[in-house]
């Protein structure tokens, strides 16, 4: 138990469906991130809030659309996905400033586009 | 900007082998160095972490050691069992830069009986 929840653990969704990903950290941390993690390639990091503002969209889909109400709250919103989109998306949460501090990893939403 | 870079794998040893998965950084600032773990399944956990040059981090018969000369924080354990199979990721946390960590692209290891 890392402090990090990520609701659902695996999901399986149409192409045409609108789905969302909930993450939740109880941790007192500010800043919260979705990754994606797909078969044989890097972590790749999506979106960074930073108390509750986006500070980071590394050229991620419309298709994707990233939602944090608080900072113990994230969502990822799915629409209209493509079968390449099916991977492990973790959520994490550090606190916010750099330096030796650690982030903290959900389990991760397993994610199958059919 | 900031950059690890790890060893490719997979990794493929036999149960009581030694391990080294190799890792080395560029930084802008003085980074705080980590290595995480992915066991199957499951997300990222902090395996052991190094804040300062020549310390030594450890946990679960795992060792790394800061090297700021060679810029380096390779991963060892002198007896690796089947259960330590996973996925490694080295990582940093630059004091002088983004409190957005930097993850080298991860190591798989694969231990046999």
């Amino acid at each position: 138990e890392t402090g990090v929840t990520q609701t659902p653990r695996h999901l399986v969704m149409g192409m045409t469906n609108k789905k969302s990903l909930k993450c939740e950290q109880h941790l007192g941390h500010n800043a919260m991130y979705w990754y994606k993690q797909s078969a044989k390639k890097p972590l790749e990091l999506m979106f960074v809030y930073n108390f509750k503002e986006q500070t980071e969209n590394n050229s991620v889909p419309s298709r994707f659309s990233p939602e944090c109400p608080n900072s113990s709250h994230l969502f990822l919103h799915l629409h209209t996905l493509q079968p390449e989109d099916s991977a492990l998306y973790l959520c994490a949460s550090s606190p916010n400033r750099a330096g030796n501090t650690e982030a903290f990893f959900g389990q991760g939403t397993r994610l199958t586009v059919v | 900007g900031d950059s690890v870079t790890q060893m490719e794998g997979p990794v493929t040893l036999s149960e009581e082998a030694f391990l080294t998965i190799n890792c080395t950084y560029t930084a802008t600032g003085y980074p705080s160095l980590f290595w995480y773990v992915q066991y199957p399944g499951e997300g990222l956990q902090l395996l052991l972490k190094a804040t300062k040059a020549d310390d030594k981090g450890s946990n679960k018969g795992f060792e790394a050691t800061y090297r700021k000369e060679t810029t380096s924080f390779h991963l060892e354990k002198g007896s690796v069992q089947v259960s330590d199979s996973a996925v490694y990721f080295c990582a940093l946390s630059d004091e002088g830069g983004s409190y957005i960590p930097t993850f080298g692209r991860g190591t798989s290891l694969i231990v046999h009986p």
